[in-house]
C-alpha cells in the first residue's frame, strides 16, 4: 500500500514568512493533488501534478513535482494569515476513480 | 466545481442511536464518495456510492454500520448506525472532478460527536 508522508506536521509561522511543505512517497505517483482545508470545511483542490519536474504556480503558492515523480512540495511566498489550514497532499490508488489515498496533512498557522 | 452541501453541519448523538447525513449537489454527478475525518488525522474513504446499484465499501467498512442511499444523481445519505464514542469524526461526502485526474470536489463535512 503506498504511503504518502507529509512534513513538517505542524508549522507555526509570522506573517511575512516564506515556508516550504513537503509529501514523499516510497511509490511514483500517476498524479498528485494538493488540498487545503480550513477549519469546519472540506478540503479544497488546490492543483494537481501530472508530469516529472513540473513547477505551478497560484498566486503566492509554487508547487514542483519531482523528477522522479515520488515526491512533491508547496512553497508559500509571503504567507498570510489567511493560508492557516491542513495542507494534504492525495494521490489516487491504483488508477481507480475515487480512490484518494490522502496524507496527514501540515497543519499551518500563520500568525499576523 | 459543483457546489455541494451537508446536512446536519454537526450533530452531537447518543451512544446506540443512529444518524442519516445527507449530502446534494447543485450538478448531476455519477460518482459520490463518503469519507471519515477522525480527530487529528486525514480522510479515509469509506465508500463510494453509484446511482442505480449498491454502494461499494473501503477494506475496513461495512453496509450494516453505514448504510448508503443514492436515489439520484444529485443526492446521496450516509447512516451512521449504532453509534459508539469512536464513530466521533467528520463526515464527508465529495463528487468527481476531472476524471483523468481523478480529482475531487469536498462538501464542508458533517461534524459528529457520539457521548
Amino acid at each position: 500500500t503506498q504511503l504518502l508522508e507529509q512534513s513538517p506536521q505542524f508549522l507555526s509561522i509570522q506573517e511575512g514568512e516564506n515556508l516550504t511543505v513537503y509529501c514523499n512517497s516510497s511509490s511514483v505517483f500517476s498524479s498528485l493533488q494538493w488540498y487545503r482545508q480550513e477549519p469546519g470545511e472540506g478540503p479544497v483542490l488546490l492543483v494537481t501534478v501530472v508530469t516529472g519536474g513540473e513547477v505551478k504556480k497560484l498566486k503566492r503558492l509554487t508547487f514542483q513535482f519531482g523528477d522522479a515523480r515520488k515526491d512533491s512540495s508547496l512553497h508559500i511566498t509571503a504567507a498570510q494569515p489567511g493560508d492557516t489550514g491542513l495542507y494534504l497532499c492525495a494521490e489516487c490508488l491504483g488508477g481507480s476513480q475515487g480512490n484518494l489515498i490522502f496524507g496527514k496533512g501540515t497543519k499551518l498557522s500563520v500568525k499576523p | 466545481s459543483a457546489v455541494i452541501s451537508q446536512k446536519p453541519s454537526r450533530d452531537i448523538c447518543q451512544r446506540g442511536t443512529s444518524l442519516t447525513i445527507q449530502c446534494q449537489v447543485d450538478s448531476q454527478v455519477t460518482m459520490m464518495f463518503w469519507y471519515r475525518q477522525q480527530p487529528g488525522q486525514s480522510l479515509t474513504l469509506i465508500a463510494t456510492a453509484n446511482q442505480g446499484s449498491e454502494a461499494t465499501y473501503e477494506s475496513g467498512f461495512v453496509i450494516d454500520k453505514f448504510p448508503i442511499s443514492r436515489p439520484n444523481l444529485t443526492f446521496s445519505t450516509l447512516t451512521v448506525s449504532n453509534m459508539s464514542p469512536e464513530d466521533s469524526s467528520i463526515y464527508l461526502c465529495s463528487v468527481e472532478g476531472r476524471a483523468v485526474y481523478n480529482e475531487q470536489f469536498f462538501g464542508p463535512g458533517t461534524r459528529l460527536t457520539v457521548l
